[in-house]
């Protein structure tokens, strides 16, 4: 079974500032997708990033990129300019490639962004 | 274009009660999923429909748990007798895939809260 570990519960980052959330993941597998997601208070989960892990190329999308490192099986989100408006519940989750669609997701980095 | 919808948004059960949820996926999205979402936690998959076909059960849903997709649209989720240890969000979530193709990003509904007194 995937698992997917989230090591830091909360983090803090001033307005204008770069974060950096951690997330590994555990899978013999070989194809899989790897999504972060985004959860404001009492607000529906949005999708922030995705990456195929067949792609040596790290995504990114305007102010958020990954660094998708496959051997170490870890896939960290940077944050770059930090908004207020960041400020939520990041997950990070799994996906394998094959027959089975589900998301597995960690337990989540709660990211306070300060002025 | 509107997106997952969820009813109701917050539900209040007493113990030993059912309950149902409905979720409305994107349109012509042509799979679905539900999650569970207790507190201080990431979700939990339990249930994946491809059109109306439930192709995937968590050993999470449990035999008082029942989830269907009648005519490939919109799904309900049912919790029959009801119990505390049930109470978290249920969120569910809607892709568009192809074939045998996976990989489709989810796109998620507001959820709804269950409370079970």
């Amino acid at each position: 079974a995937q698992t997917v570990t989230q090591s830091q519960p909360e983090m803090s980052v001033q307005e204008a500032e770069t974060v950096t959330l951690s997330c590994t993941y555990d899978t013999s597998e070989n194809n899989y997708y790897l999504f972060w997601y985004k959860q404001p208070p009492s607000r529906q989960m949005i999708l922030v990033i995705r990456q195929e892990a067949y792609k040596q190329q790290n995504a990114t999308e305007n102010r958020f990129s990954v660094n998708f490192q496959k051997a170490a099986k870890s896939f960290s989100l940077k944050i770059s300019d930090s908004q207020l408006g960041d400020t939520a519940m990041y997950f990070c989750a799994f996906m394998f490639g094959g027959t089975a669609s589900k998301l597995t997701f960690g337990t989540g980095t709660r990211l306070q962004v300060t002025l | 274009d509107t997106g997952v919808s969820q009813n109701p948004r917050h539900k209040i059960t007493k113990r030993g009660q059912n309950v149902t949820f409905r979720c409305d996926p994107i349109s012509e999205h042509n799979r679905l999923y539900w999650y569970r979402q207790t507190l201080g936690q990431g979700p939990e998959f339990l249930t994946y429909f491809q059109n109306e076909a439930q192709l995937e059960k968590s050993r999470l849903l449990s035999d008082r748990f029942s989830a269907e997709r009648p005519k490939g649209s919109f799904s309900t989720l049912e919790i029959q007798r009801t119990e505390q240890g049930d109470s978290a969000m249920y969120l569910c979530a809607s892709s568009l895939g192809s074939g045998g193709s996976y990989g489709d990003t989810q796109y998620f509904g507001p959820g709804t809260r269950l409370t079970v007194l």
